[in-house]
Protein backbone atom coordinates (compact mmCIF):
# COMPACT_ATOMS: atom_id res chain seq x y z
CA UNK A 1 0.00 0.00 0.00
CA UNK A 2 1.10 3.55 -1.19
CA UNK A 3 -0.37 5.36 2.23
CA UNK A 4 -0.13 8.87 1.71
CA UNK A 5 1.72 10.29 -1.13
CA UNK A 6 2.76 14.08 -1.63
CA UNK A 7 4.90 15.63 -4.71
CA UNK A 8 7.00 17.29 -5.21
CA UNK A 9 9.39 16.14 -2.38
CA UNK A 10 11.65 19.23 -3.46
CA UNK A 11 10.69 22.83 -4.90
CA UNK A 12 12.26 25.76 -4.63
CA UNK A 13 10.44 28.58 -5.38
CA UNK A 14 11.13 32.70 -6.01
CA UNK A 15 8.99 34.79 -3.82
CA UNK A 16 5.61 35.79 -6.22
CA UNK A 17 5.91 32.42 -7.45
CA UNK A 18 2.81 29.99 -7.13
CA UNK A 19 2.67 26.47 -6.66
CA UNK A 20 0.30 23.74 -5.69
CA UNK A 21 1.23 20.30 -3.47
CA UNK A 22 -0.49 17.61 -4.35
CA UNK A 23 -1.53 14.52 -1.56
CA UNK A 24 -2.94 11.91 -2.31
CA UNK A 25 -4.21 8.73 0.11
CA UNK A 26 -5.63 5.18 -0.93
CA UNK A 27 -6.32 4.21 2.26
CA UNK A 28 -10.56 5.62 2.01
CA UNK A 29 -9.90 7.65 4.78
CA UNK A 30 -12.31 10.72 5.68
CA UNK A 31 -10.43 13.28 6.87
CA UNK A 32 -6.98 14.77 5.38
CA UNK A 33 -5.16 17.33 6.73
CA UNK A 34 -1.66 19.66 5.82
CA UNK A 35 0.89 20.42 8.61
CA UNK A 36 3.94 22.60 8.38
CA UNK A 37 7.17 21.83 10.07
CA UNK A 38 9.43 24.46 11.72
CA UNK A 39 12.27 24.34 13.85
CA UNK A 40 10.85 24.38 17.26
CA UNK A 41 7.58 24.66 16.65
CA UNK A 42 6.46 21.05 16.23
CA UNK A 43 3.85 20.52 13.28
CA UNK A 44 1.11 22.71 12.56
CA UNK A 45 -2.12 22.19 11.36
CA UNK A 46 -2.67 24.87 8.30
CA UNK A 47 -6.09 23.29 6.95
CA UNK A 48 -7.87 20.35 7.25
CA UNK A 49 -10.53 18.18 5.36
CA UNK A 50 -13.23 16.76 8.09
CA UNK A 51 -14.53 14.92 4.79
CA UNK A 52 -14.93 15.24 0.93
CA UNK A 53 -16.54 18.36 0.30
CA UNK A 54 -15.48 20.35 3.13
CA UNK A 55 -12.53 22.29 3.92
CA UNK A 56 -11.70 24.70 7.13
CA UNK A 57 -8.58 26.76 8.53
CA UNK A 58 -6.11 25.77 11.09
CA UNK A 59 -3.77 27.25 12.75
CA UNK A 60 -1.31 28.52 10.04
CA UNK A 61 -3.82 29.37 7.23
CA UNK A 62 -2.62 32.62 6.16
CA UNK A 63 -0.87 32.54 2.55
CA UNK A 64 -2.43 29.14 1.66
CA UNK A 65 -5.76 27.56 -0.24
CA UNK A 66 -6.59 24.06 -0.56
CA UNK A 67 -8.95 22.01 -2.56
CA UNK A 68 -10.52 18.50 -1.78
CA UNK A 69 -10.92 17.72 -5.01
CA UNK A 70 -12.09 14.28 -4.14
CA UNK A 71 -12.11 11.60 -1.52
CA UNK A 72 -8.57 10.51 -2.07
CA UNK A 73 -6.91 14.18 -2.92
CA UNK A 74 -6.08 17.31 -1.38
CA UNK A 75 -4.13 19.90 -2.46
CA UNK A 76 -2.55 22.97 -0.79
CA UNK A 77 -1.62 25.80 -2.80
CA UNK A 78 0.43 28.57 -2.14
CA UNK A 79 -0.84 31.91 -4.38
CA UNK A 80 2.51 34.31 -3.58
CA UNK A 81 5.11 32.26 -2.16
CA UNK A 82 7.19 34.46 0.83
CA UNK A 83 10.38 32.99 2.20
CA UNK A 84 8.14 32.83 5.47
CA UNK A 85 6.97 29.71 3.97
CA UNK A 86 9.92 27.87 3.77
CA UNK A 87 9.31 24.82 5.70
CA UNK A 88 8.79 21.27 5.38
CA UNK A 89 5.06 20.22 4.72
CA UNK A 90 3.48 17.52 5.23
CA UNK A 91 0.10 15.93 3.89
CA UNK A 92 -1.71 13.28 6.18
CA UNK A 93 -5.02 11.26 6.55
CA UNK A 94 -7.17 9.77 9.23
CA UNK A 95 -10.44 7.60 9.10
CA UNK A 96 -12.19 10.65 10.52
CA UNK A 97 -14.33 10.44 14.13
CA UNK A 98 -16.63 7.22 12.34
CA UNK A 99 -13.43 5.15 13.40
CA UNK A 100 -9.87 4.75 14.12
CA UNK A 101 -7.40 7.32 16.01
CA UNK A 102 -4.81 7.19 13.79
CA UNK A 103 -3.32 9.88 11.43
CA UNK A 104 -1.36 8.52 8.55
CA UNK A 105 1.57 11.12 7.27
CA UNK A 106 3.50 11.67 3.61
CA UNK A 107 6.96 11.69 3.23
CA UNK A 108 7.16 15.33 3.56
CA UNK A 109 7.85 18.52 1.14
CA UNK A 110 10.75 20.25 1.57
CA UNK A 111 9.62 23.74 -0.11
CA UNK A 112 12.29 26.75 -0.10
CA UNK A 113 11.33 30.59 -1.17
CA UNK A 114 13.85 32.79 -2.01
CA UNK B 1 -1.55 28.73 23.44
CA UNK B 2 0.07 25.95 23.12
CA UNK B 3 -1.93 22.63 24.39
CA UNK B 4 0.43 20.03 24.33
CA UNK B 5 4.33 20.75 25.25
CA UNK B 6 7.39 18.76 25.32
CA UNK B 7 9.39 20.65 27.55
CA UNK B 8 12.59 18.62 26.66
CA UNK B 9 13.88 19.28 23.46
CA UNK B 10 16.54 16.53 23.36
CA UNK B 11 17.65 13.54 25.62
CA UNK B 12 20.27 11.09 25.63
CA UNK B 13 20.13 8.01 26.65
CA UNK B 14 22.50 5.26 26.81
CA UNK B 15 21.87 1.88 25.16
CA UNK B 16 20.11 -0.63 26.78
CA UNK B 17 19.01 1.49 29.65
CA UNK B 18 14.88 3.00 29.49
CA UNK B 19 14.04 6.30 27.51
CA UNK B 20 11.44 7.97 29.25
CA UNK B 21 9.59 11.06 27.16
CA UNK B 22 7.18 13.12 28.64
CA UNK B 23 4.47 15.21 27.38
CA UNK B 24 2.14 17.71 29.29
CA UNK B 25 -1.64 19.21 28.02
CA UNK B 26 -3.82 21.22 29.26
CA UNK B 27 -7.21 20.40 27.64
CA UNK B 28 -8.90 17.46 29.57
CA UNK B 29 -11.48 16.85 27.05
CA UNK B 30 -8.93 15.15 24.65
CA UNK B 31 -10.27 11.52 23.29
CA UNK B 32 -6.84 10.16 22.35
CA UNK B 33 -3.29 10.73 22.72
CA UNK B 34 -0.36 9.25 20.33
CA UNK B 35 3.42 8.98 19.85
CA UNK B 36 5.04 9.49 16.76
CA UNK B 37 8.58 8.79 15.89
CA UNK B 38 10.40 10.79 13.04
CA UNK B 39 13.36 9.89 10.87
CA UNK B 40 15.41 12.69 9.32
CA UNK B 41 14.00 13.72 6.32
CA UNK B 42 10.62 11.27 6.69
CA UNK B 43 7.09 11.76 7.64
CA UNK B 44 6.30 11.00 11.21
CA UNK B 45 5.55 7.49 11.40
CA UNK B 46 2.98 6.26 14.49
CA UNK B 47 4.07 4.15 17.25
CA UNK B 48 1.66 3.88 19.82
CA UNK B 49 -1.60 5.15 21.35
CA UNK B 50 -3.91 5.31 24.27
CA UNK B 51 -7.78 6.48 25.28
CA UNK B 52 -8.27 8.81 27.66
CA UNK B 53 -10.21 6.16 29.45
CA UNK B 54 -6.89 4.29 29.93
CA UNK B 55 -3.78 5.05 32.34
CA UNK B 56 -1.20 2.23 30.27
CA UNK B 57 -0.90 0.92 27.03
CA UNK B 58 2.19 -1.48 25.85
CA UNK B 59 3.16 -3.06 23.16
CA UNK B 60 7.06 -4.94 22.62
CA UNK B 61 9.50 -2.00 23.87
CA UNK B 62 6.87 1.00 24.13
CA UNK B 63 4.62 1.57 27.01
CA UNK B 64 2.60 4.95 27.10
CA UNK B 65 1.02 6.03 30.55
CA UNK B 66 -1.37 8.68 30.94
CA UNK B 67 -1.65 10.38 34.21
CA UNK B 68 -4.66 12.33 33.46
CA UNK B 69 -5.20 14.33 36.86
CA UNK B 70 -1.79 15.65 36.47
CA UNK B 71 -2.53 16.51 32.11
CA UNK B 72 0.67 14.07 31.42
CA UNK B 73 1.66 11.50 29.52
CA UNK B 74 5.24 9.43 28.87
CA UNK B 75 6.65 7.13 27.00
CA UNK B 76 9.22 4.52 28.16
CA UNK B 77 11.07 2.15 25.88
CA UNK B 78 13.26 -0.16 27.74
CA UNK B 79 15.69 -1.06 26.34
CA UNK B 80 16.79 1.15 24.02
CA UNK B 81 18.42 0.91 20.84
CA UNK B 82 20.51 3.14 18.56
CA UNK B 83 17.48 2.76 15.97
CA UNK B 84 15.40 4.70 18.12
CA UNK B 85 17.44 7.85 17.91
CA UNK B 86 14.99 10.22 16.38
CA UNK B 87 12.39 12.81 16.94
CA UNK B 88 9.14 11.82 18.96
CA UNK B 89 5.77 13.80 18.84
CA UNK B 90 3.18 13.63 21.11
CA UNK B 91 -0.81 13.86 19.99
CA UNK B 92 -3.62 14.76 21.09
CA UNK B 93 -6.90 13.95 19.59
CA UNK B 94 -10.08 15.97 20.20
CA UNK B 95 -13.01 14.37 18.32
CA UNK B 96 -15.43 17.46 17.94
CA UNK B 97 -18.30 18.07 15.26
CA UNK B 98 -17.20 15.01 13.24
CA UNK B 99 -13.92 16.09 12.93
CA UNK B 100 -10.55 14.94 14.46
CA UNK B 101 -8.80 17.44 15.73
CA UNK B 102 -5.37 16.52 16.14
CA UNK B 103 -2.79 18.74 17.99
CA UNK B 104 1.26 17.95 18.40
CA UNK B 105 3.62 19.05 20.90
CA UNK B 106 6.93 20.55 19.32
CA UNK B 107 8.75 17.38 19.62
CA UNK B 108 12.13 15.55 21.77
CA UNK B 109 14.89 14.64 19.88
CA UNK B 110 16.10 11.25 21.80
CA UNK B 111 19.55 9.95 21.01
CA UNK B 112 20.44 6.26 21.85
CA UNK B 113 24.34 6.09 22.43
CA UNK B 114 25.66 2.62 21.88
Amino acid sequence: NAGVTQTPKFQVLKTGQSMTLQCAQDMNHNSMYWYRQDPGMGLRLIYYSASEGTTDKGEVPNGYNVSRLNKREFSLRLESAAPSQTSVYFCASSEGRAGGNTIYFGEGSWLTVV
Amino acid sequence: DQQVKQNSPSLSVQEGRISILNCDYTNSMFDYFLWYKKYPAEGPTFLISISSIKDKNEDGRFTVFLNKSAKHLSLHIVPSQPGDSAVYFCAAILNSGGYQKVTFGTGTKLQVIP
